[in-house]
């Protein structure tokens, strides 16, 4: 199986900082990676898809990079409402879909 | 409106049996893969199955294989997942997620329900 290891875990930030988050692939996925936003009690939301290509309806601050098995989501001027947990998934093993650990974004 | 909406879950003891369903409205059913993806409590995201849209392929986790079965009704446009011999370790919320089909690939889940918990009690 291909393990996804996503660092840091934790982060703390403030309001109008710019942020990144990396996801490391166990081998090689192309660019088979997708991130994920999710707030407490809610389900996930698809944020970035193919590793950079943003998710209708998701604000242009978020933007992701990365192929192979090192990939990054950034997002540039935190806003109050992105403070929020992150999860990068690989969808190249198909169907072995695996998420990283999570990475939870607080506010300083 | 696009949805989906899980129910279920519940309480169970161990070695029980529980059958979630999740209920798709707003899209083409039958065109979608669809998957089962749980949390346990303050942990991450596990996928558990899934099942494409004319049921031709079918695929768990290692986990619950033997014990989980996934179904889809597309004339009702309907998800299943038949849990049986539960342990502590099924615990958590499960949601039902649609495949983002990209050039016939998945690309994500683009569409999640709002999960339904599952307690099993040791």
């Amino acid at each position: 199986d291909i393990q996804m290891t996503q660092s840091p875990s934790s982060l703390s930030a403030s309001v109008g900082d710019r942020v990144t988050i990396t996801c490391r692939a166990s081998q090689a996925i192309i660019n088979s990676l997708n991130w994920y936003q999710q707030k407490p009690g809610k389900a996930p939301q698809l944020l970035i898809f193919a590793a950079s290509r943003l998710q209708t309806g998701v604000p242009s601050r978020f933007s992701g990079s990365g192929s192979g098995t090192d990939f990054a989501l950034t997002i540039r001027s935190l806003q109050p409402e992105d403070f929020a947990t992150y999860y990068c998934q690989q969808t190249y093993s198909t169907p072995l879909y695996t998420f990283g650990q999570g990475t939870k974004l607080e506010i300083k | 409106e696009v949805q989906l909406v899980e129910s279920g879950g519940g309480l169970v003891k161990s070695g029980g049996s529980l059958r979630l369903s999740c209920a798709a409205s707003g899209f083409t059913f039958s065109s979608y893969g669809i998957h089962w993806v749980r949390q346990a409590p303050g942990k991450g995201l596990e996928w558990v199955a899934s099942i494409s849209g004319s049921s031709s392929y079918i695929f768990y986790t290692d986990s619950v294989k033997g014990r989980f079965t996934i179904s889809r009704d597309n004339a009702k446009n309907s998800l299943f997942l038949q849990m049986n011999s539960l342990r502590a370790e099924d615990t958590a919320v499960y949601y039902c997620a649609r495949d983002n089909l990209i050039q016939g690939a998945t690309a994500g889940f683009d569409l999640w329900g709002q999960g339904t918990l599952v307690t099993v009690s040791s």
